[in-house]
């Protein structure tokens, strides 16, 4: 199956800071891509899907790019709520997919 | 307002049994794919299970298959999880997890609504 790999881990940012977060796949897969963010003790909630849309509802200071094997999920300008850890998932190999091994986000 | 909420977990030994369920609300249950996805503590995100809209297409993660059994009951908008065998592993939170879908060259799969999850601890 596609591995997901994240990168970095974790990392410490500023408010107003601009923050990128990567996920690289074992192979292409043609932007079948979302993005979650999980704060402290909540469920998971969907930023991006199909490696650009961003979902109804969520802060415009998200964005999401990449082809190939390598995306990006960006948050132009990083807000105290934003502490979360962010997850990867790719859906282009199999329906259910497979997660990336999560960033968590500190500031 | 899009709602499922999770029921059903608790404290269980080893090679036991539990049903987890999913109240669905505010959207139109029967046009939907559903998951359940899985978080043990202090870990990342697991897929467990996915039911089409009809139950007649259902995938399982290989740690559950032949162990638990995901079904849907569309005139009362609910999601369940049927776990046997459970295992010390299984200790996490479910989440039930509505599926949307992309029609592109093949069809992209997304997790856009999540319940607030509940709780399973598999121990003796």
């Amino acid at each position: 199956d596609i591995q997901m790999t994240q990168f970095p881990s974790s990392l410490s940012a500023t408010i107003g800071d601009r923050v990128t977060i990567t996920c690289r796949a074992s192979q292409a897969i043609s932007n079948y891509i979302s993005w979650y963010q999980q704060r402290p003790g909540k469920a998971p909630n969907l930023l991006i899907y199909a490696a650009v849309n961003l979902q109804s509802g969520v802060p415009s200071r998200f964005s999401g790019s990449g082809s190939g094997t390598d995306y990006t999920l960006t948050i132009s300008s990083l807000q105290p709520e934003d502490l979360a850890t962010y997850y990867c998932h790719q859906s282009y190999s199999t329906p259910q997919g497979t997660f990336g091994q999560g960033t968590k986000l500190e500031i | 307002d899009v709602h499922l909420v999770e029921s059903g977990g608790g404290l269980v030994q080893p090679g036991g049994s539990l049903r987890l369920s999913c109240a669905a609300s505010g959207f139109t249950f029967r046009d939907y794919r559903m998951d359940w996805v899985r978080q043990a503590a202090g870990k990342g995100l697991e897929f467990v299970s996915r039911v089409n809209y009809d139950g007649s297409s259902i995938i399982y993660a290989d740690s559950v298959k032949g162990r638990f059994t995901i079904s849907r009951d569309n005139a009362n908008n609910m999601l369940y999880l049927q776990m046997n065998s459970l295992r010390a592993e299984d200790t996490a939170i479910y989440y039930c997890v509505r599926v949307d879908v992309v029609v592109a060259a093949r069809l992209f799969y997304y997790m856009d609504v999540w319940g607030q999850g509940t709780t399973v601890a598999v121990s003796s």
